[in-house]
């Protein structure tokens, strides 16, 4: 069955910190990857998005992301974190050919002044 | 312009009772969601339109229905509301079938049952 997991419920880094969010997911065809960013109160917004080609994709607001077939993982990066990205963090896969996505549990982020 | 609207943002209401959620699309998109999300902030897909056909229906209770009376449209009607039901629902829309479309949220509706 496909899943999607994201091992940290919870992550606390010192602004200006690097991050690092875990996602690992299980699907038998080529995945859709993607990186959603929630703000409190409001919708998804997509950071970025993985198809296919070079296995490091940039996304918006300075992160960036990186696929390793060989560990089914697509973990989500920025070297110098923010106050502002104090947020949730969701990792999904678009399941090709249908109109499914399947989404991890959420990262909660937590940055410290 | 919000690409994907919801109202309303916030419901209260009483066990027992029937409430709506609407939402509208200005995106052009051909597909519509509307997903659940719990307090533990899961995300669970309840059901899909895609042109306004019924395509996607997990397993929700049949006090749930959806309408797509347009492609730009889609609500949710739920019937005899249950203290489970509290949840913050979102609408979302994406474009072609092929899993790779950007899912574009709305706000949300956080409906609680009292």
């Amino acid at each position: 069955a496909q899943s999607v997991t994201q091992p940290d419920i919870h992550i606390t880094v010192s602004e200006g910190a690097s991050l690092e969010l875990r996602c690992n997911y299980s699907y038998g065809a080529t995945p859709y990857l993607f990186w959603y960013v929630q703000s409190p109160g409001q919708g998804l917004q997509l950071l970025l998005k993985y198809f296919s080609g070079d296995t490091l994709v940039q996304g918006i607001k300075g992160f960036e992301a990186e696929f390793k077939r060989s560990q089914s993982s697509f973990n989500l990066r920025k070297p110098s974190v923010h106050w502002s990205d104090a947020a949730e963090y969701f990792c999904a896969v678009g399941l090709s050919g249908t109109y499914k996505y399947i989404f991890g549990t959420g990262t909660r982020l937590k940055v410290l002044a | 312009d919000t690409a994907v609207s919801q109202t309303p943002k916030y419901l209260v209401t009483q066990m027992g009772n029937d409430k709506s959620i609407k939402c509208e699309q200005n995106l052009g998109h051909d597909t519509m969601y509307w997903y659940k999300q719990d307090s533990k902030k899961f995300l669970k897909i309840m059901f899909s339109y895609n042109n306004k056909e019924l395509i996607i229906n997990e397993t929700v209770p049949n006090r749930f229905s959806p309408k797509s009376p347009d492609k730009a449209h889609l609500n949710l009607h739920i019937n005899s509301l249950e203290l489970g039901d509290s949840a913050v629902y979102f609408c979302a829309s994406s474009q072609g079938r092929s899993g790779s479309g950007e899912l574009f949220f709305g706000e949300g509706s956080r409906l609680t049952v009292l």
